[in-house]
């Protein structure tokens, strides 16, 4: 079993549509939780970065971790075209620098 | 502006032949880190670096190596490449915030 799991898609849905990416682990050491956007033939960039349990809001995107339930999630609002990526959910232990456990990645397309 | 570049963008081996792909950064970053990305996959780690003359093994490391020679470069080379090693490989910065990399846009490698 893989200590991130994240259903890889592809998802697809209209422009405006309220998008729900999701990500389930089994290490219970997991502190610090991310979510990468990655293009089509570029590198991943950090999109929102969240430390414990609780909600981060920035712009359309809302990061939600649930440590009990080892469940974390992305939410995207108004989607638009230009929303369509890879998205990889990552997390990390405190006691390991840099050395993030990624999940599969969803491949998402916004259809205009 | 800082950036980590990845030279070549695409490159055809011939098994058994040994490779090096080059990662160069400008953040001034002592941590680097080499993923390859694959289909199902997602993100696995390969090697990284703590620092000047520090290497350290990630989780799929056979069958590749790694120096650290200065803070800019972390050239990653394939000893005698098979196809199993036929991949997009990411080479990755950070600094001291956990979990926050800065990708390169990656080598294409292809093993014949």
């Amino acid at each position: 079993q893989k200590e991130v799991e994240q259903d890889p898609g592809p998802l697809s849905v209209p422009e405006g549509a309220i998008v729900s990416l999701n990500c389930t682990y089994s290490n219970s050491a997991f502190q610090y939780f991310m979510w990468y956007r990655q293009y089509s033939r570029k590198g991943p960039e950090l999109l929102m970065y969240t430390y414990s349990s609780g909600n981060k809001e920035d712009g359309r995107f809302t990061a939600q971790v649930d440590k009990s339930s080892k469940y974390i999630s992305l939410f995207i609002r108004d989607s638009q075209p230009s929303d369509s990526a890879t998205y990889l959910c990552a997390m990390i232990g405190s006691g390991n620098t840099g050395k993030l456990i990624f999940g599969q990645g969803t491949t998402l397309q916004v259809k205009p | 502006d800082a950036e980590i570049t990845q030279s070549p963008r695409h490159k055809i081996t011939e098994t058994g032949r040994q490779v090096t792909l080059a990662c160069h950064q400008t953040w001034n970053h002592n941590n680097m880190f080499w993923y390859r990305q694959d289909l199902g996959h997602g993100l696995r780690l390969i090697h990284y670096s703590y620092g000047v003359q520090d290497t350290n093994k990630g989780e799929v490391s056979d069958g590749y190596s790694v120096s650290r020679s200065n803070t800019e470069d972390l050239p990653l080379t394939l000893e005698s490449a098979a196809s199993s090693q036929t991949s997009v490989y990411f080479c990755a910065s950070s600094g001291d915030t956990l979990g926050t990399l800065h990708f390169g846009n990656g080598t294409r490698l292809t093993v014949t």
